[in-house]
């Protein structure tokens, strides 16, 4: 019930290219779906966030898509850089309570 | 933003010793503060959850005498793990929620047991 599925496990895109990150929720009850970016050797960073009530989310290159019906969201990275080469982990929470984490997907942006 | 300062950033002990975990809220104040271990290639794994003023609240699988938690002041949080293993070494992570909401991640700390 409080699992969070996530993948690929590992994705390796070129440079300029789109990355799709998959997750998927059991617990209805979230709602709060987070995406953090980790680089190694750092705590995580919150890239972007997305509630129930909307389906998409933008913040330049990141995009959030959201199905609540599928219980399923996803992260979009337009125009992949070697920058973006990091860990993401997508979550869910119900508000104020903690986390819970997908297991993570290593990116790698080929230059 | 929010930021949450975590020190040390990494630290290096012997077997048998303890070592104190440090997070403060900077500009913000912390109602409550999460404690997660990351091992190698893994995800973040949620070990405690404390609230200024009491007691923590453990997860299943986590030994409370062990990784002790005080959360004395909503600016500060630390977190002991007392008589160090080597299968202790993990890199741990703070994430403090604001009384406004939010979640603001530390730094982490690397430990390592020898």
């Amino acid at each position: 019930q409080q699992q969070v599925k996530q993948s690929p496990q590992s994705l390796i895109v070129q440079k300029g290219g789109i990355s799709i990150i998959n997750c998927a929720y059991e617990n209805t009850a979230f709602d709060y779906f987070p995406w953090y970016q980790q680089f190694p050797g750092k705590g995580p960073a919150l890239l972007i966030a997305i509630r129930p009530d909307v389906s998409e989310k933008k913040e330049g290159r990141f995009t959030i898509s959201f199905n609540k019906s599928a219980k399923q969201f996803s992260l979009h990275i337009m125009d992949s850089q070697p920058g973006d080469s990091a860990t993401y982990f997508c979550a869910a929470s119900l508000y104020g309570q903690n986390f819970v984490f997908g297991p993570g997907t290593r990116l790698s942006v080929l230059p | 933003g929010a930021v949450v300062s975590q020190h040390p950033s990494r630290v290096i002990c012997k077997s048998g010793t303890s070592v104190k975990i440090e997070c403060r809220s900077l500009d913000f104040q912390a109602t409550t503060m999460f404690w997660y271990r990351q091992f190698p290639k893994q995800s973040l794994m949620l070990m405690a959850t404390s609230n200024e003023g009491s007691k923590a609240t453990y997860e299943q699988g986590v030994e409370k005498d062990k990784f002790l938690i005080n959360h004395a002041s909503l600016t500060l949080s630390t977190l002991t793990v007392t008589s160090a293993h080597p299968e202790d070494s993990s890199f741990y992570i703070c994430s403090a929620r604001a009384t406004l909401g939010g979640y603001t991640f530390g730094s982490g700390t690397r430990l390592t047991v020898v």
